[in-house]
């Protein structure tokens, strides 16, 4: 059973920094493009950015040079460091598998909530 | 990137057939066969209903299926019934390893 689980997200003043991590398993992580996608509060979903199996690198215009995506296949680990954050930062942070060919997120995880506030 | 564009809302009856639109550009839902549907309950995470336009995921019940008509795909749900009542987001590949989803659509079952 594949299992996402989300953690590090809390609260913090603009300008700040947070890491997010992501604990996967139940799949062969080290094959498979992770992203990370958010949801602001009563909001849709905004994609934020992908990594590749291979460890390319993605991002969306709205956190590019901001946000810094990565990942740890040893202990089958993504992370998102995000630093300069914004209020428009704040949003549940959901990670997900993704099919590269296909374009599906066909996994994704509970969210963890980021607040950014003074 | 500019988002896709949905209805905010769509009703039905139970039994009854709804259609969810979302419209892009050449750019994304017009230049590739990759656009994918997803709902969400209230509190809970997004879950995968179709993908590559018209593609049903194994466990994902008959009475979805997904279309394309140039820059316009399509979400049926038939025979609504409650459990359907969700909103429903659309995500297409934008080109560059980058993707773009739609405003959302709140389904409700009268």
């Amino acid at each position: 059973e594949v299992l996402l689980v989300e953690s590090g997200g809390g609260l913090v003043q603009p300008g700040g920094s947070l890491r997010l991590s992501c604990a996967a398993s139940g799949f062969t992580f080290s094959t498979y493009a992770m992203s990370w996608v958010r949801q602001a509060p009563g909001k849709g979903l905004e994609w934020v950015s992908t990594i590749g199996g291979g460890g390319g690198t993605y991002y969306a215009d709205s956190v590019k040079g901001r946000f810094t995506i990565s990942r740890d296949n040893s202990k089958n680990t993504l992370y998102l460091q995000m630093n300069s954050l914004r209020d428009g930062d704040t949003a549940l942070y959901y990670c997900a598998k993704v099919s590269v060919g296909t374009a599906k997120f066909d996994y994704w995880g509970q969210g963890t909530l980021v607040t950014v506030s003074s | 990137q500019s988002a896709l564009t949905q209805p905010a809302s769509v009703s039905g009856s139970p039994g009854q057939s709804i259609t969810i639109s979302c419209t892009g550009t050449s750019s994304d839902v017009g230049s590739y066969n990759l656009v994918s549907w997803y709902q969400q309950h209230p509190g809970k995470a997004p879950k995968l209903m179709i993908s590559e336009d018209n593609k049903r995921p194994s466990g994902v019940s008959n009475r979805f299926s997904g279309s394309k008509s140039g820059n316009t795909a399509s979400l049926t749900i038939s025979g609504l019934q409650a459990e359907d009542e969700a909103d429903y987001y659309c995500c297409s590949y934008a080109g560059s390893n980058s993707y773009v989803f739609g405003p959302g659509t709140k389904v409700t079952v009268l």
